[in-house]
């Protein structure tokens, strides 16, 4: 297996402008996570899904912040419009327990200018 | 309010030497912990495990203790070796029972072994 695949693995762009991160998770993984890495907060939850439903979205920091898995072998994380204080590492994870043995995706690195 | 604290942002040991990274928790609700490792430009990727049932998980060099009555649990290295280098996270889940909140990670540590 490939493990999960994030995409893109950096992405720069300019304050205002729309985000989307992607992501393929384990085929026959179950539970769907996202993760934001920051220097201060460390990893952060954002939001699960569990055979493609949302979970747990308590984790979005605001209203800019939506995620999406259209079916069991994509997700998506939008941020519209974007800010500079959202410039972090963006982790995927999936597994087929939801409280432990996850398997991350390597990140998208997320720079708002 | 940081649920799961590693208090050292960084921890240099000799090669071959034990390395012991440690990790408290405020949240008596956790009854999950585990220790994850990782390389820069990479995801984290899981290393061991312990449920709260238990106070020791042994894993050829790697072994985690947990002390429940303290909330605070430890990872130990031994010996240390230069692949070791990387930073390693701890997290926990159970908050209700049967972690439906996902993982709690701490900030993590940067371990340095030197040859």
């Amino acid at each position: 297996d490939a493990g999960v695949i994030q995409s893109p693995r950096h992405e720069v762009t300019e304050m205002g402008q729309e985000v989307t991160l992607r992501c393929k998770p384990i085929s026959g993984h179950d539970y769907l996570f996202w993760y934001r890495q920051t220097m201060m907060r460390g990893l952060e939850l954002l939001i699960y899904f569990n055979n493609n439903v949302p979970i747990d979205d308590s984790g979005m920091p605001e209203d800019r912040f939506s995620a999406k898995m259209p079916n069991a072998s994509f997700s998506t994380l939008k941020i519209q419009p974007s800010e500079p204080r959202d410039s972090a590492v963006y982790f995927c994870a999936s597994s087929t327990i939801p409280f432990g043995g996850y398997t991350f995706g390597s990140g998208t690195r997320l720079t708002v200018v | 309010d940081q649920q799961v604290k590693q208090n050292s942002p960084s921890l240099s040991v000799q090669e071959g030497r034990i390395s012991i990274l440690n990790c408290d928790y405020t949240n008596s609700m956790f009854d999950y912990f585990l220790w994850y490792k990782k390389y820069p430009a990479e995801g984290p990727t899981f290393l061991i495990s312990i449920s709260s049932i238990k106070d020791k998980n042994e894993d050829g060099r790697f072994t985690v203790f947990l002390n429940k009555s303290a909330k605070h649990l430890s990872l130990h290295i031994v010996p240390s070796q230069p692949g070791d280098s990387a930073v390693y996270f701890c997290a926990a889940s159970g908050g209700g029972g049967g972690g439906a909140d996902g993982l709690t990670f701490g900030k993590g540590t940067h371990l340095i072994i030197q040859p």
